[in-house]
C-alpha cells in the first residue's frame, strides 16, 4: 500500500524558514518514473502546485515562488523534503505531498496523496 | 503566466448530469497537457478521479468521465448523487516540470 505522510512545525514566525517532510512508504524515490510533488491550499481556497522530485534528482518549480522553494529527497530514508524561506501570513495553508506520474506515459498526474499538514504564520 | 480557469461554482439536480470545464486564460486545453481531475471535501486531502484526460482512476464510478470539449478540458458527472457536492479541481501539464491547478469549482447537489 502507497502512503505517504507530511510533517513539519504548525506555527511558524514571519521571515522564517519552513521545514516539511513528506514520508514514503509502498515505493522506492529511486525507482524510475516515481515521483513526489508538493502543494499547498490556504484556508477557504484553492491548491496550488508548489515543486517536484524525480527519482533522478530532477527538481522543478513554480514560477511565481522558485526563488523562495526548494526540494530534496533522501531516498535511504524515503523521505522528501520542501523548504519555503522567508515565510509570510500569506503562506498560511495545508501543505500536501503526493506521488506523481513524471513521464508521459506516467501522464503527470498525481495517484495517491498525503492527509497534509497544517501551517500557520503568526508572530 | 498561464492562469487555469473553471467556473467557481455550479449546481446540479440529484439524477442529474453536469459538466465542469477547466480552460486557458489563453490558448486550448488539449490533451497534450495531460488534463487531471481531482475531488475535494472539506477537511480532506483530493482524491484523483480523471488523469490524462479521460481515464478513469481506480475505483472511480463510471458516471464520472473526462474529455477535451471544445478548446476546454471537461469533466461529466451523469446521475449527480449528494456525496458528490464537493470542490472539483482540475490540473494540467504545462511542460518543463511544471503543472498547475485551476481555481476549482464548488458543487452543489440540490
Amino acid at each position: 500500500q502507497v502512503t505517504l505522510r507530511e510533517s513539519g512545525p504548525a506555527l511558524v514566525k514571519p521571515t522564517q524558514t519552513l521545514t516539511l517532510t513528506c514520508t514514503v512508504s509502498g515505493f522506492s524515490l529511486g525507482t524510475s518514473a516515481m515521483c513526489v510533488s508538493w502543494i499547498r491550499q490556504p484556508p477557504g481556497r484553492a491548491l496550488e502546485w508548489l515543486a517536484r522530485i524525480d527519482w533522478d534528482d530532477d527538481k522543478y518549480y513554480s514560477r511565481s515562488l522558485r526563488t523562495r522553494l526548494s526540494i530534496s529527497k533522501d531516498t535511504s530514508k524515503n523521505q522528501v523534503v520542501l523548504r519555503l524561506t522567508n515565510m509570510g501570513p500569506v503562506d498560511t495553508a495545508t501543505y500536501f505531498c503526493a506521488r506523481t506520474g513524471c513521464t508521459s506515459t506516467s501522464f503527470y498526474y498525481i495517484d495517491v496523496w498525503g492527509k497534509g499538514t497544517t501551517v500557520s504564520v503568526s508572530s | 503566466q498561464t492562469v487555469v480557469t473553471q467556473e467557481p461554482s455550479f449546481s446540479v439536480s440529484p439524477g442529474g448530469t453536469v459538466t465542469l470545464t477547466c480552460a486557458f486564460s489563453s490558448g486550448s486545453v488539449s490533451t497534450s497537457y495531460h488534463p487531471s481531475w481531482y475531488q475535494q471535501t472539506p477537511g480532506q486531502a483530493p482524491r484523483t478521479l480523471i488523469y490524462n484526460t479521460d481515464t478513469r482512476s481506480s475505483g472511480v464510478p463510471d458516471r464520472f468521465s473526462g474529455s477535451i470539449l471544445g478548446n476546454k478540458a471537461a469533466l461529466t458527472i451523469t446521475g449527480a448523487q449528494a456525496d458528490d457536492e464537493s470542490d472539483y479541481y482540475c490540473m494540467v501539464y504545462m511542460g518543463s516540470g511544471i503543472s498547475v491547478f485551476g481555481g476549482g469549482t464548488k458543487l452543489t447537489v440540490l
